[in-house]
């Protein structure tokens, strides 16, 4: 597709259980970005991928939370044990890569966790 | 670390008027770059409009300016002839130095009175 895709569009879980969130960059784009929008506030980093490899995944709130990108493209990224405070949109954006080269968000995914 | 501030939760306009959104950040870095992103109900966050920290000359894109104060740390968004489509919520953010992620502020609602 033209842009950057994100499934599901909604997800609700029950509390404790395990969810994964999808994201299709746009085609050649070598940098994939993971953001996390709670509800009122902005968009907060959580990791950063160049190519393959998890550049910087400081933003990632503890070891519950991974992402993966195995071969460059698509990106997973898995919620283990959910809590309710975990209920946000996650955002995921795609850039050329380089410093500061334009990045293009997905219309993210609405996790709610009951 | 740096930090974005957006001090107006809401502003209004009429439609075709002008109106100013509001953006203070704080950093050490000298080389950064500083960005309007609008989020419409659609969640998908849309770049309005960027401006390198090196370059004096504010960035214009059709109705959408900046007044770019280096020294004040202060990054305002005017828009012009304010339309409809306009309305959404828009976040001020701050890409800095050797970084590649994006730090937003907690954005400003901006409702379009017709």
């Amino acid at each position: 597709g033209a842009g950057v895709s994100q499934t599901p569009s909604n997800k609700v879980t029950e509390k404790g259980k395990y969810v994964e969130l999808r994201c299709d960059p746009i085609s050649g784009h070598t940098a994939l970005y993971w953001y996390r929008q709670s509800l009122g506030q902005g968009p907060e980093f959580l990791i950063y991928f160049q190519g393959t490899g998890a550049a910087d995944d400081s933003g990632l709130p503890n070891d519950r939370f991974f992402a993966v990108r195995p071969e460059g493209s698509v990106s997973t990224l898995k919620i283990q044990r959910t809590e309710r405070g975990d209920s946000a949109v996650y955002l995921c954006a795609s850039s050329r890569g380089g410093k500061n080269t334009e990045a293009f968000f997905g219309q993210g995914t609405r996790l709610t966790v009951v | 670390a740096q930090t974005v501030t957006q001090s107006q939760p809401e502003m209004s306009v009429q439609e075709a008027e002008t109106v100013t959104l509001s953006c203070t950040y704080d950093t050490s870095e000298s080389d950064y770059y500083l960005f309007w992103y609008k989020q419409p109900p659609s969640r998908q966050m849309i770049l309005v409009i960027r401006q390198e920290a090196y370059k004096q000359q504010n960035a214009t894109e059709n109705r959408f300016s900046v007044n770019f104060q280096k020294a004040a740390k202060s990054f305002s968004l005017k828009i012009s002839d304010s339309q409809l489509g306009d309305a959404a919520m828009y976040f001020c953010a701050y890409s800095g130095g050797s970084n590649y992620k994006l730090t937003f502020g907690k954005g400003t609602l901006l409702t379009v009175n017709p």
